[in-house]
């Protein structure tokens, strides 16, 4: 069956635009994460979802990072005003709920020039 | 303090050798994640355990909930096994929600033929 789908898998900006980073979980999954690595280190928490609710956002930055996923499903990371710090991996994962084993994307790597 | 750590951050090993990779956390928790990353590739699932130990083939995951403490074991290792090994704690207290995942900084293994 398919895996978690992310969409672009790079994506380059100029600094100050805005990105969207789509996530297309595993069917059924109503726990879905965002995660940011950068090189050498291990996955940063962004957000977490559980159905269509944040229940849990604490790991965004700044207002500049938002997420979605209006219909429980999909969601899509968006950043505003990129910067070049923002460069990173950004990685979804989806799991059936909270305190199961999750299933990862393989990321979009995200550069901001 | 990271909340998480693991050693040894690096580990070279000859094919054959039986590995441990230690993961060594500071938060209560209700499950911790042993998850593997080939360069350039996405993060696979090995493990999810909150007690006891459990094996799938040659790959052993045991966790000790009072000494807040768990490893990873590789029986007869094998060059295809060279990948980031990463340990994430699923944080038992994190603002009273579900928790979110506490990730270690990975440890990277080399397994030379």
């Amino acid at each position: 069956g398919a895996g978690v789908s992310q969409t672009p898998s790079n994506k380059v900006t100029e600094k100050g635009k805005y990105v969207e980073l789509r996530c297309d979980p595993i069917s059924g999954h109503t726990a879905l994460y965002w995660y940011r690595q950068s090189l050498g280190q291990g996955p940063e928490f962004l957000i977490y979802f559980q159905g269509t609710g944040a229940a849990d956002d604490s790991g965004l930055p700044n207002d500049r990072f938002f997420a979605v996923r209006p219909e429980g499903s999909v969601s899509t990371l968006k950043i505003q005003r990129t910067e070049r710090g923002d460069s990173a991996v950004y990685l979804c994962a989806s799991g059936v709920t909270w305190n199961s084993p999750l299933h990862f994307g393989n990321g979009t790597r995200l550069t901001v020039t | 303090k990271n909340e998480v750590e693991q050693s040894p951050q690096n580990l070279t090993a000859q094919e054959g050798e039986f590995i441990t990779i230690n993961c060594s956390y500071s938060v209560g928790i209700s499950a911790l994640h042993w998850l593997q990353q080939h360069p350039g590739g996405g993060i696979v699932s090995l493990f999810m355990l909150s007690s006891g130990k459990k094996k799938h083939g040659r790959l052993i995951a045991t966790i000790n909930i009072q000494e807040k403490h768990s490893s990873l074991h590789i029986t007869a290792s094998h060059p295809r096994d060279s990948a980031v090994y990463i340990c994430a704690a699923l944080n038992l207290n994190y603002g009273g929600s579900q928790g979110n995942l506490i990730f270690g900084k990975g440890t990277k293994l080399s397994v030379k033929p």
